[in-house]
């Protein structure tokens, strides 16, 4: 069946913009990731989301980060005032439960 | 909370030759170990993965062991071939917060020499 989907694959912008990126989760994942990896670097947990349960923010590193999520369906990370150090890839993860976690393919987002 | 460490950072083996990760956790509590391998520009794939109440896994030429008692597990590579190379990552469950994460080591960047 098909896998995570993210979107776009690819985004640049400039300093001071906002950007939205999208996660697709593999149908019937109740729970679904976001981290972040910079170049050459391991696994940084941004967020959780579990159905319809409060999600874990803790790995937010500022407010400038939020993300959002209906029900069990599609994922929105925003980034707000994107400065350079945001530049990165954004994975997302889905899981059946808390188990397995299956990736998307990432945004690589350059911040001018 | 749970810390996972992964050795070594970098690995080069030649063709044929059998490569070894390692990686230790700090939470007894931990029971399940997965492994992803990263390709250029890809999302982490899951290779292979072990829960606590068995010692050894093996599908193919890859294999993995787990250590409850020294808190470390193992990723083993037989025969390796130049589509091995890859970043590999392993992680560790954690439980906090009402619901299992999973910490990730830091990687493995694995280089096959044909």
């Amino acid at each position: 069946g098909a896998g995570v989907s993210q979107s776009p694959s690819n985004k640049v912008t400039e300093k001071g913009k906002d950007v939205e990126l999208r996660c697709d989760p593999i149908s019937g994942h109740t729970a679904l990731y976001w981290y972040r990896q910079r170049l050459g670097q391991g696994l940084e947990f941004l967020i959780y989301f579990q159905g319809n349960s409060a999600p874990d923010k803790s790995g937010l590193p500022s407010d400038r980060f939020s993300a959002e999520r209906t029900g069990e369906s599609v994922s929105t990370l925003t980034i707000q005032r994107t400065q350079q150090e945001d530049s990165a890839v954004y994975l997302c993860a889905s899981s059946p439960s808390a188990g397995t976690q299956y990736f998307g393919p990432g945004t690589r987002l350059t911040v001018l | 909370g749970e810390n996972v460490e992964q050795h070594p950072s970098t690995l080069s083996v030649q063709e044929g030759d059998s490569a070894v990760i390692k990686c230790t956790y700090s939470d007894s509590a931990s029971n399940y170990f997965p492994w992803y391998k990263q390709e250029l520009g890809k999302g982490p794939q899951l290779i292979i993965d072990i829960r606590s109440n068995v010692g050894e896994k093996k599908d193919q030429r890859i294999a993995v062991t787990l250590n409850k008692t020294a808190k470390h597990f193992s990723l083993h590579i037989t025969e390796t071939q130049p589509e091995d190379s890859a970043v590999y990552f392993c992680a560790a469950s954690w439980f906090s917060g009402g619901y299992n994460k999973l910490i990730f080591g830091a990687g493995t960047r694995l280089a096959v020499h044909p």
